[in-house]
């Protein structure tokens, strides 16, 4: 069975750094590309960043880019989130997502086939 | 403001046939990219409804559907049950933002 588990969310000041974790179980964790997308209360899904098999390349959201760092450990089945410089605005709901990629009609297509439970980050003085 | 335009709710009868549109542009939908869908039932993670525009993953019901036709798709959903009620947001792919994108989401309301 696939489980993503996240791990590491919290309340922390603005300007403050938080490491969230994402442990995956039940698949070949270094076969999929993985992301995390963020719920902000009462709001909707917004992609944040994603990485590919080996963590050569990542890739973020505007609203993100400099101050988050996604990494991952094949070895130990485990997806990170560095974050910081975090405001406000990055108050959510984070979810590590499995990457599902399929070729059709000469393009790439993606879908996330597998969500974690989230992590609350509540950034606040 | 979401790269994909979802009406913000949509609300039937039990019995009855409900339809959520997603509106993307050129660079997205009309590009050709599949449209996805996921419902998010409340205080849970959203899960997989619809994929590849038209699939269902096993599990889900016939009585959801996709369609997608030139930049737009929709989500129908046939004889409404209570338990359909939730949000529901597509998600496609868009070249101009080499990224992911989602759709505002719609909440369902089941009367």
């Amino acid at each position: 069975e696939v489980q993503l588990v996240e791990s590491g969310g919290g309340l922390i000041q603005p300007g403050g750094s938080l490491r969230l974790s994402c442990a995956a179980s039940g698949f070949t964790f270094s076969d999929y590309w993985m992301h995390w997308v963020r719920q902000a209360p009462g709001k909707g899904l917004v992609w944040v960043s994603r990485i590919n098999f080996d963590g050569s390349e990542s890739r973020y959201a505007d609203s993100v880019k400099g101050r988050f760092t996604l990494s991952r450990d094949n070895a130990k089945n485990t997806l990170y989130l560095q974050m910081n410089s975090l405001r406000a605005e990055d108050t959510a709901v984070y979810y590590c997502v499995r990457d599902y990629g399929y070729s059709g009609h000469k393009l790439w297509h993606k879908y996330f086939d597998y969500w974690g439970q989230g992590a609350l980050v509540t950034v606040s003085s | 403001q979401s790269v994909l335009t979802q009406p913000p709710s949509v609300s039937g009868a039990p019995g009855q046939r409900v339809t959520i549109s997603c509106t993307g542009s050129s660079s997205n939908i009309g590009a050709g990219y599949d449209v996805h869908w996921y419902q998010q039932l409340p205080g849970t993670a959203p899960k997989v409804l619809m994929y590849g525009d038209t699939n269902r993953p096993s599990g889900v019901p016939d009585r959801f559907s996709g369609s997608k036709s030139g930049t737009s798709a929709s989500l129908a959903i046939t004889g409404l049950q209570a338990e359909d009620e939730a949000d529901y947001y597509c998600q496609s792919y868009d070249n101009n933002l080499s990224a992911v994108v989602f759709g505002g989401g719609t909440k369902l309301t089941v009367l």
